[in-house]
């Protein structure tokens, strides 16, 4: 059985650090592109940036180009989204997310829930 | 502001059928397939149609997609109370190389 299981919730303040992660297990986990999409409170999906977990090859969303760091260990496979200098902004929840294709996000974590406050 | 374009919300009556439209523009979707998902309350989105129409193992035949230009649309036909949710469109914007998607659909079943 395909699965992406995420880390738990966070609650950080602003400017400080942070690392979740995204474990996938049950298919093979180089083979297919790992994506991140945020949805903050009461709003819509955004899609951030991708990777492929094979060779590390990664896109932005020009929205998020420099605001996060995708990234991934094939050896344990595992993706990961960070942030060096968090802002209350970034306050939502993050989902990882398996693309088959263009765009077919077959499969989606459990989100992770981000939230930045003082 | 979300760059395809969806209703903010539809609703209808148990047992009918309702559409939710998609619409974008020849970088996104004129040239790739759409694909659509449903977010329960609480929950994480759920791949509902991908490739336009085609729906993955375990989805009803209730739940259709259809694409014509630059727009499409997912169609419900026996309106269930357990169908309300929120519906995202997606693809693939050639242009940019990212991801997009519509604003989403809050569905009530009356």
């Amino acid at each position: 059985e395909v699965q992406l299981v995420q880390s738990g919730a966070e609650v950080k303040k602003p400017g400080e650090s942070l690392k979740i992660s995204c474990k996938g297990s049950g298919y093979f986990f180089t083979s297919y592109w790992i994506g991140w999409v945020r949805q903050m409170p009461e709003k819509g999906l955004e899609w951030m940036g991708i990777i492929y977990p094979g060779d590390s090859d990664t896109t932005y969303s020009p929205s998020f180009e420099g605001q996060v760091t995708i990234s991934a260990d094939k050896s344990i496979s595992t993706a990961y989204l960070q942030w060096t200098s968090l802002k209350a902004s970034d306050t939502a929840i993050y989902y990882c997310v398996r693309r088959v294709t263009v765009l077919t996000l077959d499969y989606w974590g459990q989100g992770t829930l981000v939230t930045v406050s003082s | 502001q979300s760059v395809l374009t969806q209703p903010p919300s539809v609703s209808a009556a148990p047992g009918q059928r309702v559409t939710i439209s998609c619409s974008g523009s020849s970088s996104d979707i004129g040239n790739n397939y759409v694909s659509w998902y449903q977010q329960l309350p609480g929950t994480a989105p759920k791949l509902l149609i991908f490739d336009n129409n085609k729906r993955p193992s375990g989805i009803p035949d209730r739940f259709s997609g259809s694409k014509s230009g630059t727009s499409a649309t997912l169609g419900i036909t026996g309106l269930q109370t357990g169908d309300e949710a929120d519906y995202y469109c997606g693809t693939w914007n050639s242009s940019l190389s990212v991801g997009v998607f519509g604003g989403g659909t809050k569905l009530t079943v009356l």
